[in-house]
């Protein structure tokens, strides 16, 4: 089946780090995404890992990815305030098609 | 470069009514996707283009939805007779290729369209 599962909200201090987990379904996933929505604006994708990758690092972001459990995280090193934001977990069903969880507001307090 | 743009961003309409979404996808991309945002899920794929064809249109909720495109351009999503439960957001995304990781979708904005 095609089921996303993440935390709905994440609150987080500036300048520590944050970490948003999601559990996906499809073991023949592909790749896995994370997307971020800012408030009024459509998603950007951040990053994504291909399946047979333990470990991606992109700067400040670090993707994780337990294919055993169908667990990937998302760590962003030093969060600043435009860091808050929803971050959406997808994988590919397809070629062509993304199933995405209901995000997760990430909230950054001074 | 502009980027994907959706019109209307918001739309208030009564129940009964048909509305038409539209989505300018970024010039040049071959693939176009309608997702759908309800408050508080993820993101529901509705169509997928290629080109002006659509060879996935498993996502259309009911037959009261449909999408065209034309000029591999702009595309357009119809809902006849809405429903309260139609209120979302409609987002729009385009690709330079139909596949996905070597080829990331661009989201529009989306359009926020209420029901009464």
């Amino acid at each position: 089946g095609e089921d996303v599962e993440q935390s709905l909200f994440l609150s987080v201090r500036e300048g520590d780090s944050s970490v948003i987990n999601c559990t996906y379904t499809d073991s023949s996933s592909t790749y896995l995404y994370w997307y971020k929505q800012e408030p009024g604006a459509g998603l950007q994708l951040l990053t994504y890992i291909f399946s047979n990758m333990d470990m991606k690092q992109d700067q400040r972001l670090t993707v994780l990815l337990n294919k055993k459990d169908k667990h990937l995280s998302l760590r962003i090193a030093d969060t600043q305030t435009g860091d808050s934001a929803i971050y959406f977990c997808a994988e590919s069903i397809n070629d062509y098609k993304l199933s995405f969880g209901a995000g997760t507001t990430v909230t950054v307090r001074a | 470069g502009a980027g994907v743009s959706q019109s209307p961003s918001n739309k208030v309409t009564e129940k009964g009514k048909d509305v038409e979404l539209r989505c300018d996808p970024i010039s040049g991309h071959t693939a176009l996707y309608w997702y759908r945002q309800r408050l508080g899920q993820g993101l529901e794929f509705l169509i997928y283009f290629q080109g002006n064809s659509a060879p996935d249109k498993s996502g259309l909720p009911s037959d009261r939805f449909s999408a065209e495109r034309t000029g591999e351009s702009v595309s357009t999503l119809t809902i006849q007779r809405t429903q309260q439960e139609d209120s979302a957001v409609y987002l729009c995304a385009s690709s330079l290729l139909g596949e996905t990781a070597h080829s990331p979708l661009h989201f529009g904005n989306g359009t926020r369209l209420t029901v009464t």
